[in-house]
Parts: structure tokens; sequence; C-alpha cells
């Protein structure tokens, strides 16, 4: 079956701009989680969603990011007044469940490059 | 104090011998354990998860977990160049949904 997507693949920007990135997961996944890679780092958690609400967002960096998953499938990370330190992947990945034996997949993430 | 470490590497070795990728972490309360691959401009993908203490194994790839000194490995037996990427260690967060991960181990593997 059809994997994690997203869109776009590429995102180039300019400071202080905003920005909105898209998640499609895994049809029949209840969770879904974004995270941010820079490079050389590992994924850093930002916020995980159950079905349509936000279950933890701890990982938000700041009031500037703000993501959404209305109808418990589609999810948008929404990025306002971005910084050149926002530049890196954001990966989103979904599981079945949720839990902490459930499996994440992950989609093929967007880059983000604010100039 | 990172709380989950790895060796950042590279670590290199040659095709058909085993590759050996260590992780440890911090909390004690972590019970699940994943290793996921990541070729370079592409997203993690999985290759073992374990919760249990001892090992599992899955074809050429072994996962070994010990809690009580809290480390966990990834054993790669006949190494092909195709097995070279970044191994990145991931660990739950007790009583959350959330994994922390290592900052990846790169292992080349040359003919």
């Amino acid at each position: 079956g059809a994997g994690v997507s997203q869109t776009p693949s590429n995102k180039v920007t300019e400071k202080g701009k905003y920005v909105e990135l898209r998640c499609d997961p895994i049809s029949g996944h209840t969770a879904l989680y974004w995270y941010r890679q820079s490079l050389g780092q590992g994924p850093e958690f930002l916020i995980y969603f159950q079905g349509t609400g936000a279950a933890d967002d701890s990982g938000l960096p700041n009031d500037r990011f703000f993501a959404v998953r209305p109808e418990g499938s589609v999810s948008t990370l929404k990025i306002q007044r971005t910084e050149r330190g926002d530049s890196a992947v954001y990966l989103c990945a979904s599981s079945p469940y949720g839990g902490e034996t459930d499996t994440q997949y992950f989609g093929p993430g967007t880059r983000l490059t604010v100039l | 104090q990172k709380e989950v470490e790895q060796n950042s590497g590279p670590l290199s070795v040659p095709e058909g011998a085993i590759a050996s990728l260590n992780c440890t972490y911090s909390d004690r309360g972590s019970q699940s354990f994943f290793w996921y691959r990541q070729y370079s401009g592409k997203s993690p993908e999985l290759i073992m998860f374990i919760y249990s203490n001892g090992d599992k194994e899955d074809g050429r790839f072994t996962a070994q977990l010990n809690k009580a000194s809290q480390y966990v490995s990834l054993l790669i037996r006949d190494s092909q160049p195709s097995d070279s990427a970044t191994y990145l260690c991931a660990v739950n967060i007790p009583n959350t949904d959330k994994l922390i991960f290592g900052t990846g181990t790169r292992l080349q593997v040359f003919p």
C-alpha cells in the first residue's frame, strides 16, 4: 500500500515568510508525528497527534510553529515568520495506534531552506 | 547529557564482515528500542525493534538489548556495500509516545 507522503519535497522561502508543509499518513494510521532533522543529527520530535488532537506538542520550538490535523488524516505543519535557523528537513511519520511499541513509518520529508 | 548516544563514525568494514553498531541511553525506564537505516538524502527506514533483554534476529540483522547496562546494539552479518548508510538508534521516552533519536552512526562497507 501507499506509504507516508509529504509535499512539497523542497521548499525555499525568504526570512520572515509563512510556510505550510503537508503530510498524508498511511491510511488507517491514527497516530501522526512531526520531526525536524538537521544535517548530521537524528530526527528531533516536534509534535504528536492521536486522531485529530495534538496529544503532545512539547517539541515545538516556539509559538511560530503550529500544526493541525482537522479530520484525523492529513496534517499541516505551519511556520510563521520563518528564520534561517528553521532550515532543516521536516519529517512526518505515522503509526497504526501510537504507543510505546508501535512502529513509526517515515515519509520522504520536506527540505525547507530559509534564505 | 545526551539521552541517546551513538558514535558518529564512520565505521568502515570490509564486505562480508560483521558490523557492530552500539547505542547507549540514559533513561532506565525506556522500554522500546528501534534501529532505523537512513540512506543519504532519504528518510529513516525501520530495520529492527526490540523491547526484551537479549537478542532478536531478523535475517542478517541481530539486535541486542541489555537494560541493566542501558545499551542496545545492532549486528549486521555478511555486510554488503548496500548496507552503507547511517544507522539511527531510537529509544522511547517512558510513559509517552515519543522517540528520542541518537545522531546516528555512519557505516561504510567497502568491497
